[in-house]
């Protein structure tokens, strides 16, 4: 069955560092979205990526973040300074003509 | 205010005792309600879709159930294997694309 990788499966970074998580989405999907879970919190939208632009985002996702596309498998989100409340598990997810969404099993980004 | 509120925070199950978790939502013109399982340290695994009041989803011993204010998982005779976390999402249309919103989940554990 098809899925979602997420490389790095962990990522320590220092603060101020700008870090890039990748994610390959199952490959005939056309949606694609970013999700992130503090430790013991629920899973927070961050932004979701349509026809090569930004569909909608939340107010998590500031100048900080971006989104990229750039080529026709692999999906990845940058953060440009880190900070330590960006600490947290990062998911991709994509889906096909619609929902349900299909998540990878994330990276997961501690700052230090 | 959350959007999606999930009840009980946690259920301790013995083998072979059956019990429902519950989700309720409060967006408006509900788009489709989805329930996922997450296991520590790892994605959210896509497990039924809603759509309308009365529709029910069955797979293996769990069953959901959709009203129009909220939402039931039914687990059947669980298993030490059905412990996880549960987590219910509902699709809300924003301006340009539709959001999925999760609740926080109920972590599930049934002993042997």
């Amino acid at each position: 069955e098809p899925e979602v990788t997420q490389t790095p499966s962990h990522q320590v970074t220092q603060m101020g560092q700008e870090v890039i998580l990748r994610c390959v989405p199952i490959s005939n999907h056309l949606y694609f979205y970013w999700y992130r879970q503090i430790l013991g919190q629920k899973v927070e939208f961050l932004v979701s990526f349509y026809n090569n632009e930004i569909s909608e985002k939340s107010e998590i996702f500031d100048d900080q973040f971006s989104v990229e596309r750039p080529d026709g498998s692999n999906f990845t989100l940058k953060i440009r300074s880190t900070k330590l409340e960006d600490s947290a598990m990062y998911f991709c997810a994509s889906s096909g003509q619609g929902p349900p969404l299909h998540f990878g099993n994330g990276t997961r980004l501690t700052v230090t | 205010e959350d959007q999606v509120t999930q009840s009980p925070e946690a259920l301790r199950l013995q083998e072979g005792e059956s019990s429902s978790l519950n989700c309720s939502y409060t967006v408006s013109g509900l788009r489709g309600l989805f329930w996922y399982r997450q296991d520590p340290g790892k994605g959210p695994e896509f497990l039924f879709t809603l759509y309308s009041a009365g529709e029910e989803k069955e797979k293996e011993r769990l069953k959901a159930t959709l009203t129009k204010k909220e939402s039931f998982l039914h687990i059947t005779a669980p298993k030490p294997e059905d412990s996880a976390t549960y987590l219910c999402a509902v699709r809300e249309l924003m301006n340009r694309d539709d959001k999925i919103i999760f609740g926080k989940g109920t972590r599930l554990h049934i002993l042997p």
